[in-house]
């Protein structure tokens, strides 16, 4: 099994700044077959859904605002929010796939406005 | 409109079965992976185990293999969980999602209480 390991488990930062979410998987996420990186990550805002932000590590979503980035390979991750916004908080999850099609979640990092 | 629209809230006692539904629309239902994801209460998001809903191909996560089945019915385009004798460590929302987690239903909440 693959582990995900996000740190902080939680952040607090003043609107405006940055914040950024490291994820850490116990193995290499990356296919040498095409060179890309099973990596996602999901934002959760209380009482909703999971909602896909970021996929092969650094593609944004259609539709998610480019504030979002995400970066890294292999094994070691970055989500990062430029320029934060009240309505950002929520709950984030870096997300492995590269063992399809089971998946695993970190622990989640909870993001708060300071 | 592409969705994935899932029952209602269910509350079952002990030992009871239970059966939630998750049906797609708006895309070829058969073409993708239903994944379903367990969020206890207060907790992050544990991928249960995925169902290929053309041929009912089903993957679970060692920690569910044996206390859940997963079923599908492509003709109705709508994926099932089911629990045959439910423990109170069952209570959490259900979610359904579609391939690694590009699209969710709104979640389902069981909760099993004496």
């Amino acid at each position: 099994d693959i582990v995900m390991t996000q740190s902080p488990d939680s952040l607090a930062v003043s609107l405006g700044e940055r914040a950024t979410i490291n994820c850490k998987s116990s193995q290499s996420v990356l296919y040498s077959s095409n060179n890309q990186n099973y990596l996602a990550w999901f934002q959760q805002k209380p009482g909703q859904p999971p909602k896909l932000l970021i996929s092969s590590a650094s593609t944004r979503k259609s539709g998610v605002p480019d504030r979002f980035s995400g970066s890294g390979s292999g094994t070691d991750f970055t989500l990062t929010i430029s320029g934060l916004q009240a309505e950002d908080v929520a709950v984030y999850y870096c997300q492995q796939y590269y063992t399809t099609p089971l998946f695993s979640f970190g622990q989640g990092t909870k993001l708060e406005i300071k | 409109e592409v969705q994935l629209v899932q029952s209602g809230a269910e509350v079952k006692k002990p030992g009871d079965s239970l059966k939630i539904s998750c049906k797609g629309s708006g895309y070829t239902f058969t073409n993708y992976w239903i994944g379903w994801v367990r969020q206890m209460p207060g907790k992050g998001l544990e991928w249960m185990g995925i169902i290929y809903p053309d041929d009912s191909d089903t993957t679970y996560s060692p920690s569910f293999e044996g206390l859940v089945k997963m079923s599908a019915d492509k003709s109705i385009s709508t994926a099932y969980l089911q629990w045959s004798s439910l423990k109170a460590s069952d209570t959490a929302v259900y979610y359904c999602a579609r391939g690694m987690g590009d699209l969710w239903g709104q979640g389902t909440m069981v909760t099993v209480s004496s």
